[in-house]
């Protein structure tokens, strides 16, 4: 069974701490992306990456850097914290070949205190 | 860079059929995918186009049209399980870059 893995379900952080959501998949994808999911904004990609250590920005990166060290784990990291990061944030992973569909974690609603 | 507009929400009644529309405008198009998501859930894949035309999948079909930028997702027969946000995701080339539409909450009365 495919899977995409995402290290905590839910997290309460404060202002200005640095947060690091983890993902990690097992299907051996080559892209993975990041996202954050706000009421009435849809899915909004923050990153991806095409291959390890490979990253480029998506619509909203300001305010997040990402590490992708080993193919199968892509982080997201909060270098400051701030409230309007508060949201849900998920990410996917999928292949190289155009046709395949995206695979999702459950889900990481951060609250930024 | 990717402009892709959907209607926000969607209303229709248990054993109806509803159409939901997409456009979209994007550099080097290569496809076009269809996500269901349920509150609190992570998105699942429904549907992949890339060429023009209806493809079929049980109670639901999705259509393309490349020349147009637009798309639709026709759910038929509709169920109560079926009240849900359908994503539109037009696939560029390049990177792969996977983005979404803002999605269209459905929501099916009995």
């Amino acid at each position: 069974d495919v899977k995409v893995t995402q290290s905590s379900r839910y997290l309460v952080k404060r202002t200005g701490e640095k947060v690091f959501l983890e993902c990690v998949q097992d299907m051996d994808h080559e892209n993975m992306f990041w996202y954050r999911q706000d009421p009435g904004l849809g899915l909004r990609l923050i990153y991806f990456s095409y291959d390890v250590k490979m990253k480029e920005k998506g619509d909203i990166p300001e305010g997040y850097s990402v590490s992708r060290e080993k193919k199968e784990r892509f982080s997201l990291i909060l270098e400051s914290a701030s409230t309007n990061q508060t949201s849900m944030y998920l990410c996917a992973s999928t292949q190289v070949s155009m046709n395949t569909e995206a695979f999702f974690g459950q889900g990481t609603r951060l609250t930024v205190v | 860079g990717q402009n892709i507009d959907q209607p926000t929400e969607m209303t229709a009644t248990e054993g109806a059929i509803v159409q939901i529309n997409c456009t979209y405008q994007t550099s080097g198009f290569n496809g076009l995918f269809w996500y269901q998501q349920h509150a609190g859930e992570a998105p699942t894949f429904l549907s992949y186009n890339v060429l023009d035309g209806l493809e079929e999948k049980g109670r639901f079909s999705s259509f393309l049209s490349r020349s147009k930028g637009y798309s639709y997702l026709l759910l038929k027969e509709l169920q109560m399980k079926d009240s849900a946000s359908y994503l539109c995701a037009p696939m560029n080339t390049g990177f792969q870059k996977l983005v979404f539409g803002t999605g269209t909450r459905l929501l099916v009365s009995p």
